[in-house]
């Protein structure tokens, strides 16, 4: 079964420092896409990054990263520099080509302190 | 990015009544689109994926005569909510997929539905 699991519900960092979201995932398909989508608090949900499985370079948007370690299933996103406008939801998720699903994690809500 | 409009943003309606959410690629052409329903400080549930031209697929214990799906056109797509109850207040959120390849979604701004 593909899984996706979040396991900070909450976290909080100041304003121009750096912050690391947690995801883990599991899934028995080959080929598959990584994504975290940011939800701020006018709830339409945005496309923050997006990793290949098949590519071993993390992706990166600015000062937005990821630490995407395939053998541990796992794929971290650092925000740098942190600005107030990242206090958001952020959800990580997966999809496979195969079977067109997407699974979504619980999410974590980030507040950016001032 | 693709854009995808969703309407009415927020809607109140008494319980008994039928409400319709339409969900719009703006520049793009979407043959799947996706029906979330989210509840507070909760993950996005998926509910349908709505294929142009054929009939919707429904998620496991969701009501398909309750939550009526249509996508009759390459950039819309429409739930209705029949014979809504307080039970499914509720934000519904419709998303679009670009290509199947990469998966990519992109997400309308949501509708916040009230049902007194």
């Amino acid at each position: 079964a593909q899984t996706v699991t979040q396991s900070q519900p909450e976290m909080s960092v100041q304003e121009a420092e750096t912050v690391t979201l947690s995801c883990t995932y599991d899934t028995s398909e080959n080929n598959y896409y990584l994504f975290w989508y940011k939800q701020p608090p006018s709830r339409q949900m945005i496309l923050v990054i997006r990793q290949e499985a098949y590519k071993q370079q993390n992706a990166t948007e600015n000062r937005f990263s990821v630490n995407f370690q395939k053998a541990a299933k796992s794929f971290s996103l650092k925000i740098s520099d942190s600005q107030l406008g990242d206090t958001a939801m952020y959800f990580c998720a997966s999809y496979t080509s195969g079977t067109y699903k997407y699974i979504f994690g619980t999410g974590t809500r980030l507040k950016v302190l001032a | 990015g693709a854009v995808v409009s969703q309407h009415p943003s927020w809607v109140i309606c008494k319980s008994g009544t039928s409400v319709k959410i339409e969900c719009r690629s703006l520049d793009f052409q979407a043959t799947t689109m996706f029906w979330y329903r989210q509840f507070p400080k909760q993950s996005l549930m998926l509910m349908a994926t709505s294929n142009e031209g054929s009939k919707a697929t429904y998620e496991q214990g969701v009501e398909k005569d309750k939550f009526l799906i249509n996508h009759a056109s390459l950039t819309l797509s429409t739930l209705t909510v029949t014979s809504a109850h307080p039970e499914d207040s509720s934000f519904y959120i419709c998303s679009a997929r670009v290509t199947s390849i990469t998966g990519e979604l992109f997400f309308g701004e949501g509708s916040r539905l009230t049902v007194l």
